[in-house]
């Protein structure tokens, strides 16, 4: 079965320094894989997502993920933090089978320091 | 605001009674999904609807979990005899039913079992 590992519980980060969620996928095969954001008091907002058509994949509000089979990784990647970045954000694979159901990790906790 | 709405936003029940839980997706999407979310965890999929068909509800937690979605357009989550490891948030989301589709999440409903 398909699965993520969020190597990281909590990331603090200061405004306008770099980004970096980690994660990791297992599958038998290539996995579609989703980064997706939690805001508090809102639902879940796709980030973006891989499909196998480029290993590099831009989303929205200036985050990127790379998918590096070799690695089994597909970290998230953001140049410069800004404070509205914080937010809990999972890492996500879809499971193979007619439900196509999402299997979430459980998640990095965001928090931009001013 | 067209998106996914739940209601209500939060319910506190006493252990042993009855709950439910409303959906309402997006117009057009066919499909309906059910996660649930504790504290410091990813959503785990609970149910999934393809129109007014539950394809898939191996994944609820136990026999009383149950839910329905009529006429294809709303749906509903039941918890019968609450108990207290019940208490989570519950979230609904909807998609086209395209492959690799992306989900649009409502905010949640929050349950606190007394």
């Amino acid at each position: 079965a398909q699965s993520v590992t969020q190597l990281d519980s909590h990331v603090s980060v200061s405004e306008g320094t770099p980004v970096l969620l980690r994660c990791n996928y297992s599958s038998s095969y290539s996995p579609s894989l989703f980064w997706y954001v939690q805001h508090p008091n809102k639902g879940l907002q796709l980030l973006l997502k891989y499909t196998s058509a480029a290993t590099l994949v831009k989303g929205i509000n200036g985050f990127e993920a790379e998918f590096k089979k070799s690695e089994t990784s597909f970290h998230l990647t953001k140049p410069s933090a800004h404070m509205s970045d914080a937010a809990e954000y999972f890492c996500v694979v879809i499971e193979a089978g007619s439900a196509r159901q999402l299997t979430f990790g459980s998640g990095t906790q965001l928090t931009v320091l001013p | 605001d067209t998106g996914v709405s739940q209601n209500p936003r939060h319910k506190i029940t006493k252990r042993g009674q009855n709950v439910t839980f409303r959906c309402d997706p997006i117009s057009e999407h066919n499909r309906l999904y059910w996660y649930r979310q504790t504290l410091g965890q990813g959503p785990e999929f609970l149910t999934y609807f393809q129109n007014e068909a539950q394809l898939e509800k191996s994944r609820l937690l136990s026999d009383r979990f149950s839910a329905e979605r009529p006429k294809g357009s709303f749906s509903t989550l039941e918890i019968q005899r609450t108990e207290q490891g019940d208490s989570a948030m519950y979230l609904c989301a909807s998609s086209l039913g395209t492959v690799n589709e992306k989900l649009f999440f409502g905010s949640g409903t929050q349950l606190s079992v007394l």
